[in-house]
C-alpha cells in the first residue's frame, strides 16, 4: 500500500508569493496534520483535520490555511511568504483522531527567496 | 504551556557501542510520549511510544520508559549499528488525541564504522 504522498517534493518561491502543498493520506485514513519543521529544528503542528473539520490549529499566523476534501487529501496554503517561512512541510495521516499513530510523508521543502 | 527538551547533538558512537538520548518533558497531566526517527531526506518514522507512567515502549533495540517522577523518556539502545545514523525526536501528545505531537528539536546521531 502507498504510504502518505505529498507534492511538490521541492518548491522555490519569492516573498509575497502564494503557495499550495498537497497531501494524500493513506488508503482509509481520515485525518491528516500539517507540520513545519524549519532547518535544525523540530517539527512544529500547524493544523490537524478530521473528517474535513478543522480539529486544531497551532500557533501560526493567519497566513497559514488548510482544508481537507472529500476524498481525505489535504491542501496547505500560506499567503504572503516570508523568508522565514522557509522550511520543510510535513503531512502526517491517521486512520481517525484520537490515540491513533500518525505516519509521516516525505515533506514538501520550502524555499522563499 | 508544554515543552520537550533533548540533549543537542551530534552524538558521534562508534558500531556496537551503546546509546542514551536524554528527554525530559513539561506538561500538566498525562501527555502520551513519543520517540520519532528521521532518516536523511525521509519523513519521520514513529519508534516507540508510552501512554502512561512506568510504561517501557521498545522497538528494533530502542528502549524508553516513562517516568514521570522524573519527567523522562531517555531512548537507549545497548548496541548501535552504522544504519542506525539518523535524527531523533522526542515527541508529547495531550489527551486522546495524537495528531498534535510536541517535539523537542532532535538529536542527531553518527554512528561510524
Amino acid at each position: 500500500d502507498a504510504g502518505v504522498t505529498q507534492s511538490p517534493t521541492h518548491l522555490i518561491k519569492t516573498r509575497g508569493q502564494h503557495v499550495t502543498l498537497r497531501c494524500s493520506p493513506i488508503s482509509g485514513h481520515k485525518s491528516v496534520s500539517w507540520y513545519q519543521q524549519v532547518l535544525g529544528q523540530g517539527p512544529q503542528f500547524i493544523f490537524q483535520y478530521y473528517e474535513k473539520e478543522e480539529r486544531g490549529r497551532g500557533n501560526f499566523p493567519d497566513r497559514f490555511s488548510a482544508r481537507q476534501f472529500p476524498n481525505y487529501s489535504s491542501e496547505l496554503n500560506v499567503n504572503a511568504l516570508l523568508l522565514g517561512d522557509s522550511a520543510l512541510y510535513l503531512c502526517a495521516s491517521s486512520l481517525r483522531e484520537g490515540r491513533y499513530e500518525q505516519y509521516f510523508g516525505p515533506g514538501t521543502r520550502l524555499t522563499v527567496t | 504551556g508544554n515543552s520537550v527538551t533533548q540533549m543537542e547533538g551530534p552524538v558521534t558512537l562508534s558500531e556496537e557501542a551503546f546509546l542514551t538520548i536524554n528527554c525530559t518533558y513539561t506538561a500538566t497531566g498525562y501527555p502520551s510520549l513519543f520517540w520519532y526517527v528521521q532518516y536523511p531526506g525521509e519523513g519521520l518514522q514513529l519508534l516507540l511510544k508510552a501512554t502512561k507512567a512506568d510504561d517501557k515502549g521498545s522497538n528494533k533495540g530502542f528502549e524508553a520508559t516513562y517516568r514521570k517522577e522524573t519527567t523522562s523518556f531517555h531512548l537507549e539502545k545497548g548496541s548501535v549499528q552504522v544504519s542506525d545514523s539518523a535524527v531523533y525526536f522526542c515527541a508529547l501528545s495531550r489527551g486522546d488525541s495524537w495528531g498534535k505531537l510536541q517535539f523537542g528539536a532532535g538529536t542527531q546521531v553518527v554512528v561510524t564504522p
